[in-house]
This record gives C-alpha cells, sequence and structure tokens, in this order.
C-alpha cells in the first residue's frame, strides 16, 4: 500500500462544477502539500498544509490530522483548471508524493 | 517565471555517459531540493540540501550525487546513465529546511539512448 493515496486517479468535469480531489496518507507528517502539474510539465505549490483549511481564489484544502485526510475543492471550475493534481507529505525533510489526479474540464 | 532556474532545459545522451544538472534557488532560498519525475515511478525525492549541508536523502542511487555550494546553487550528478533514467529531473526550492511552500524550477528533461 502505498504511504500517499489519491482519489479519483482521473476526473472530467463541465465548466462551472465543484470538483473535490482526495488524498490519504498513512503515516505521521509534518505537512501535506498540494501541488499542480500543468501539461507544459511546470508544477506549482498551491497549498501547504499542517491543519485546518486554507483558501486561495476558488481553491480549498482541508486536512484533518486525525483521519489522515485531505481534500483539494475547486469551485466554478474552469478549463484552465485542467492538470494534474498532486498530494504530497512531509516528514523528516523529504516529500512523498501521491501519483495525481489528472482533472479535465469541458467547456 | 518562478526565480528557480535550472539549466540545461533538454539533454539527450548515450548510455554509460556522465551529465550534471543546474539548479539555482529563489533568492533568499536556503534549501533546495531534487526531485525526478518518470512515466513508471510518479515522483520521487532525491535529496534535499539546507545552506551547504545534505539534510536528507531519498531513493538516490549511488550513481548519483548531489551538492550544494556557498553561493547556493546546486548541482545533480548523474553518472554510468542508464536507459532508466531518462525523466524529468525537477529542483525545488525553500527558505528554511523545515515544512515551507516549496518554489520548483521548471524541470530538465533527461532522455538516455
Amino acid at each position: 500500500k502505498n504511504e500517499v493515496e489519491q482519489s479519483p486517479q482521473n476526473l472530467t468535469a463541465q465548466e462551472g462544477e465543484f470538483i473535490t480531489i482526495n488524498c490519504s496518507y498513512s503515516v505521521g507528517i509534518s505537512a501535506l502539500h498540494w501541488l499542480q502539474q500543468h501539461p507544459g510539465g511546470g508544477i506549482v505549490s498551491l497549498f501547504m498544509l499542517s491543519s485546518g483549511k486554507k483558501k486561495h481564489g476558488r481553491l480549498i484544502a482541508t486536512i484533518n490530522i486525525q483521519e489522515k485526510h485531505s481534500s483539494l475543492h475547486i469551485t466554478a471550475s474552469h478549463p484552465r483548471d485542467s492538470a494534474v493534481y498532486i498530494c504530497a507529505v512531509e516528514r523528516s525533510y523529504q516529500l512523498t508524493f501521491g501519483k495525481g489526479t489528472k482533472l479535465s474540464v469541458i467547456p | 517565471d518562478s526565480g528557480v532556474t535550472q539549466t540545461p532545459k533538454h539533454l539527450i545522451t548515450a548510455t554509460g555517459q556522465r551529465v550534471t544538472l543546474r539548479c539555482s534557488p529563489r533568492s533568499g532560498d536556503l534549501s533546495v531540493y531534487w526531485y525526478q519525475q518518470s512515466l513508471d515511478q510518479g515522483l520521487q525525492f532525491l535529496i534535499h540540501y539546507y545552506n551547504g549541508e545534505e539534510r536528507a536523502k531519498g531513493n538516490i542511487l549511488e550513481r548519483f550525487s548531489a551538492q550544494q555550494f556557498p553561493d547556493l546553487h546546486s548541482e545533480l550528478n548523474l553518472s554510468s546513465l542508464e536507459l532508466g533514467d531518462s525523466a524529468l529531473y525537477f529542483c525545488a526550492s525553500s527558505r528554511s529546511s523545515g515544512a515551507n511552500v516549496l518554489t520548483f524550477g521548471a524541470g530538465s528533461r533527461l532522455t538516455v539512448l
């Protein structure tokens, strides 16, 4: 079993839909990161969480430390949100990555 | 432009050869991280340096080595290259060595023929 499990692996949504991507992990962590990777390959850090909830524009990330679970929500999705979203957990100065969720938002 | 500079962007070489990938962190960042992204393994942590010292080592092969220089730039050396080393190599930087937001470079795409 991987330390970091993401679901779903693939997600297709209509423009405007509310999207949720889930991440579960099995070890104690110091922080959890949500990353976005566009088709060109570049990686952008969206959030770093150690507790609670963070919001940036249409993106919201939550974490439940007791449940070892995090969610990334996208409100009013847009085709430009199409990308791979990657969850990563941090401990002992290193990251362990999930396999990513490929999101396609259709106009 | 993220502020993290990686060179070269693309590199094609032959098996058995040696290459050096370079990373300049964002101004003011003391930590540099190296990651490998391959189609079959996904993203994997290789190594982390903080202010010139190695802080953590992940799944880095013995054929690979890295260092961080006094000006804080870092180099990842890959030797005795194999076909399976073909991958995207990302560098990221952060202000300190703890849990920090990471800034990623654009990556270096290595193709081993």
